[in-house]
Order: C-alpha cells, then structure tokens, then sequence
C-alpha cells in the first residue's frame, strides 16, 4: 500500500498570507495526486488533480506541483474561506489518502 | 445539477449486515466510475472501493475485501455498497463519489454528503 504523508499537521496562517502544503508519497505515484479541501460538516471538494490540474471552478491561487514522491499545494494568498483540512489522495495503485492538514486562521 | 445522495445508513450490531445506496442525477451515469469512500468521526478519509462504467473493474481496501460488495445500476442510476459482517471500526461516515472518467483510477468530481453507519452492541 502507498502511504501518503502530509506536513504540517495543523498550519496557522493569517488571510492574504500564502500557504504551501506538502505531500509526500513512500513510493513514485507518477503525478497521479489529487487535492482536496473539506470543510466541517461538508463533502470534500476536488481542487487539483494529476498533481497540477485545476478542477472546474476552483480559484487560480490554488496550484499544485510535484511528480513522483514530492507534491506541493500552494495557495497563493489566503482568503477566509480558504481555512480547512487539505486531504491529498493517489490513484497510482487504487487509492489512498493522506492525514490531512488543517489549515487554520492565526 | 450534479447530484449524489446516500442512504441506507443506521445503528446495526456487529456482525450484522447493511446496504448502502448513491442515487445519482443530473449528469450520464454510466459514463462514469463511482467510489465509496468513509469518514470515521474526527478522521480522514479512507478510500472502501470503486467500480468502473460498466462494472468491469472492480477494487477494494483490504480493511474491508471480502465482505463488502460495491454494484452499480445503470439502468436505475444507483451505486451499491452491501456490507456484510461488520465491525465497530467500519463506523464511519459513507460518502459516494463520482470520478472524472469512466476509468476507476481517476480523481473524484463529485461527492455525496453521506450516509451514517454505526456498528455497536
């Protein structure tokens, strides 16, 4: 099984501050890594998929980098509702999920 | 509007037997693979098994292979999850997702809100 480990845990940040988050595969997923957001009470939400692929909708401060083992979700400028856990997910081999970060406000 | 709405959760005791379904709208539902996927309370998530357009392709977690069993309708616009012989550690939240494509190995679009399951005596 392909574990995926995010860092940090819990980042705080002020709104306008840019956050990365990172994402680390114990094997090469190619660039088949997802991004997602979920907020409390809410379904997750796809914001990137094959490491830097925007999902319909979702706003150009949300990028994503990286291939084989090291991804990167970058938002460039925080808003208010940007505040919420960050899951990344592999489809190399069926799927697994990271952690989660949780982005929260300073 | 694209829309996926679980049912079928409950209180059940371990052991026993549950059948979730997805009612899909809004979107050609055999265009598409769907994936279940759980949420145990204050936890991330957990991928449970997807199946592709045509059921052709089928994969599970190996926390659940071997008594859980995902089927879609086609004709009706359903996904299944029948869950059998479960354990206090299958308490989750169930959420049905739609990937991109009709491939399983694809990224999830679209996501239910969930239905609830709680295995206890």
């Amino acid at each position: 099984e392909i574990v995926l480990t995010q860092s940090p845990a819990t980042l705080s940040l002020s709104p306008g501050e840019r956050a990365t988050l990172s994402c680390r595969a114990s094997q090469s997923v190619s660039s088949y890594l997802a991004w997602y957001q979920q907020k409390p009470g809410q379904a997750p939400r796809l914001l990137i998929y094959d490491a830097s692929n925007r999902a319909t909708g979702i706003p150009a401060r949300f990028s994503g980098s990286g291939s084989g083992t090291d991804f990167t979700l970058t938002i460039s400028s925080l808003e208010p509702e940007d505040f919420a856990v960050y899951y990344c997910q592999q489809r190399s081999s069926w799927y697994t999920f990271g952690q989660g970060t949780k982005l929260e406000i300073k | 509007e694209v829309q996926l709405v679980e049912s079928g959760g409950g209180l059940v005791q371990p052991g026993r037997s549950l059948r979730l379904s997805c009612a899909a709208s809004g979107f050609t539902f055999d265009d598409y693979a769907m994936h279940w996927v759980r949420q145990a309370p204050g936890k991330g998530l957990e991928w449970v098994s997807g199946i592709n357009w045509n059921s052709g392709i089928i994969g599970y977690a190996d926390s659940v292979k071997g008594r859980f069993t995902i089927s879609r309708d086609n004709a009706k616009n359903f996904l299944h999850l029948q869950m059998n012989s479960l354990r206090a550690e299958d308490t989750a939240l169930y959420h049905c997702a739609k990937a991109r494509d009709s491939s399983v190995h694809d990224a999830f679009d679209i996501w239910g809100q969930g239905t609830m399951v709680s295995v206890s005596s």
